[in-house]
């Protein structure tokens, strides 16, 4: 049962590079999330997907773009990566409707690098 | 205003000392809260997760969580810490947006487990 799943886990970019990062889940879940963790701000949400078909941005959009390819998989594109994007990213899954206390399921994460 | 907020950046112990690591919250905010850890170079997983069907909430490895709305806090302790206790604690409470449930995270506490 593989759960949330990430790739890269370890990825190296140039400033200015473009790059997607990976995320697949096979729970089912309606919902998928993106969040960046950085030392002292816990993990802040980039971008969200309510279903398949739907994404939102969350508080710390500027910079990247998601894709919801399906209801399995919710990808996340750097465009034109910046030395303020270094940071360890999360993709997350979740089953909502089914209460406000329904937890959410995390990836192994991707350590993110730009010089 | 923070949804939530954790007392202490880091917080260390002796093995077999109490872990108590501090968690408030808004009191603007419903209390859909939950405890997450993060071992070294991991996501994170469910520590436990306030029900209202009790105050005091039993999470997995001994920890517990206690609600007490009169002082808005939901606070994590162990009453005997184990080395396999150093991680990333998160405390997070689950808001509404729009008609989508976010899970917004504190700041984290790191804990340090001596011998």
């Amino acid at each position: 049962n593989a759960g949330v799943t990430q790739t890269p886990k370890f990825q190296v970019l140039k400033t200015g590079q473009s790059m997607t990062l990976q995320c697949a889940q096979d729970m089912n879940h309606n919902s998928m999330y993106w969040y960046r963790q950085d030392p002292g701000m816990g993990l802040r949400l980039i971008y969200y997907s309510a279903s398949e078909g739907t994404t939102d941005k969350g508080e710390v959009p500027n910079g990247y773009n998601v894709s919801r390819l399906n209801k399995r998989e919710f990808s996340l594109r750097l465009e034109s990566a910046a030395p303020s994007q270094t940071s360890v990213y999360f993709c997350a899954s979740s089953d909502q409707g089914q209460g406000m206390n329904t937890e959410a399921f995390f990836g192994q994460g991707t350590r993110l690098t730009v010089v | 205003a923070q949804s939530v907020t954790q007392l202490g950046s880091h917080v260390s112990v002796s093995e077999g000392a109490l872990v108590l690591l501090r968690c408030n919250y808004s009191s603007s905010v419903p209390p859909y809260l939950f405890w997450y850890v993060q071992y070294p170079n991991q996501g994170l997983q469910l520590l436990l997760k306030y029900t209202s069907a009790a105050t005091l909430v039993k999470g997995i490895n001994d920890f517990e969580a206690e609600f007490k709305k009169s002082e808005t806090s939901f606070h994590l302790t162990k009453p005997s810490a184990h080395m396999s206790d150093a991680a990333e604690y998160f405390c997070a409470v689950t808001l509404m947006n729009t008609g989508f449930q976010k899970l917004v995270f504190g700041t984290g506490t790191r804990l340090l487990v001596s011998p």
